[in-house]
């Protein structure tokens, strides 16, 4: 079965700094892996995926993640963020089983002050 | 817009009675997830839905909750006898497949549940 660790469950960071939120993954076969983003009282919802291809993969709202099948991460980045990028971050994966779920990693809060 | 509905957005009740959740996925999606989002544990799928058709109700207690899909613009969950335990923010998302894993989960905006 598959799992994602997410390091951080909080990372404060300045307006206009840039952050990495951290993402680690186990699986045996290979594995598609997205990023959710959860605002405060509402759903989730997509910022990126990678499937395959380009192992940089760009999303919404000025995100990027990097796929690294070595160290078997998936790492969100963004340059400069924004008070509204305040949120909670959900990394997740599936695998070809046929099923189709995610896992889900327990989330990081980015908590952006100005 | 097309979005996932959820209702009720809130429900409190007392230990012991039921509750049911009503989701209505995005029109054409013909897969249905139901997720439980706690502190503890963070989001857990519950049940999954493709075509109407359950595949995996492995994530629910099977004593006390159910699933079903009446038909394709109706998804319930229901808890019976309902427990302080199952107080949660329950999700369903909705997402068009042909059966690979790269498709969008679309999440609606959840049933927060306190059970007293």
């Amino acid at each position: 079965a598959q799992s994602v660790t997410q390091l951080d469950s909080q990372v404060p960071v300045f307006e206009e700094a840039p952050v990495e939120l951290r993402c680690n993954y186990s699986s045996s076969v290979s594995v598609y892996l997205f990023w959710y983003v959860q605002y405060p009282n509402q759903g989730l919802q997509l910022l990126l995926k990678y499937l395959s291809g380009s192992t940089l993969v760009k999303g919404i709202n000025g995100f990027e993640a990097e796929f690294n099948k070595s160290q078997t991460s998936f790492h969100l980045r963004k340059p400069s963020v924004h008070i509204s990028d305040t949120a909670e971050y959900f990394c997740a994966v599936s695998v070809d089983s046929g099923y189709s779920t995610l896992t889900f990693g327990k989330g990081t809060m980015l908590l952006v002050s100005p | 817009d097309a979005r996932v509905t959820q209702t009720p957005r809130h429900k409190v009740t007392e230990m012991g009675q039921e509750v049911t959740m009503r989701c209505q996925p995005i029109l054409g999606h013909n897969t249905v997830f139901w997720y439980r989002q706690t502190m503890m544990q963070g989001l857990e799928l519950l049940a999954y839905f493709r075509n109407r058709a359950p595949l995996d109700d492995s994530g629910m207690p099977k004593d006390r909750f159910s699933a079903e899909m009446p038909d394709a613009t109706l998804a319930t969950l229901k808890i019976q006898p309902s427990e302080p335990r199952d107080s949660a923010v329950y999700f369903c998302a909705s997402g068009l497949t042909s059966g690979g894993p790269n498709y969008e989960q679309y999440f609606g905006p959840g049933t927060r549940l306190t059970v007293t």
